[in-house]
């Protein structure tokens, strides 16, 4: 099946910019998620990204694709502290199955 | 909109004991996943339905592991006999248009 890896941890300071980092192995992948999961709590969508984009936008969250490197990174703009939690880089192959990195925790420290 | 139900939230068993899960997707939604999820790493797909038929279970353990989505709706999800690894969450996914999966919240499975 697809790997898909990610750091395992990241701290940031409230207001600050927080990047988290995925790279897969399928270049097939046709969707590339983002999910949050906050404890006792299941997956959130956060935001998607097709495989013929390369940078995609939603508020304070910027989604970067570099296809060539297998690499999706996401940005969270000011970051607060309801965005801790756990985040999920997800990849969907051809046969429509995502599979999940291992989650990256974010700690915001004030 | 209702989001995906599951109950129980938490399950404490003792090994080779037997647990049943239960999932409500959300109406509309045909296509129904459940996921194990351990301690430390993302969800693993354990079986995919789409109505009341199986699209994918290549990654459930049938030894001790079943499932089944009667009348297209409800899921339920038994272990039987239970093992320590067993331990995770398992969670309950749909879609209507496997562009987006909503997941449910889960359930927190302990064996001892």
């Amino acid at each position: 099946g697809e790997d898909v890896e990610q750091s395992l941890f990241l701290s940031v300071r409230e207001g600050d910019s927080s990047v988290i980092n995925c790279t897969y192995t399928d270049s097939s992948s046709t969707y590339l998620y983002w999910y949050k999961q906050e404890p006792g709590a299941g997956l959130q969508l956060l935001t998607y990204i097709f495989s013929n984009m390369d940078m995609k936008q939603d508020q304070r969250l910027t989604v970067l694709l570099n296809k060539k490197d297998k690499h999706l990174s996401l940005r969270i703009a000011d970051t607060q502290t309801g965005d801790s939690a756990i985040y999920f880089c997800a990849v969907r192959s051809n046969d429509y199955k995502l599979s999940f990195g291992a989650g990256t925790t974010v700690t915001v420290r004030a | 909109e209702a989001g995906v139900a599951q109950s129980p939230r938490y399950k404490i068993i003792e090994k080779r004991q037997s647990v049943a899960f239960w999932c409500n997707p959300i109406s509309g939604h045909a296509t129904l996943y459940w996921y194990q999820q351990i301690l430390g790493q993302g969800p693993k797909l354990l079986i995919q339905f789409q109505n009341n038929g199986v699209v994918d279970d290549s990654q459930l353990p049938k030894d001790r592991f079943s499932a089944e989505r009667l009348k297209g709706v409800d899921s339920t999800l038994k272990i039987q006999p239970a093992k320590l690894e067993d331990s995770a969450v398992y969670l309950c996914a749909s879609t209507p248009d496997s562009y987006e999966q909503f997941f449910g919240p889960g359930t927190r499975l302990t064996v001892l």
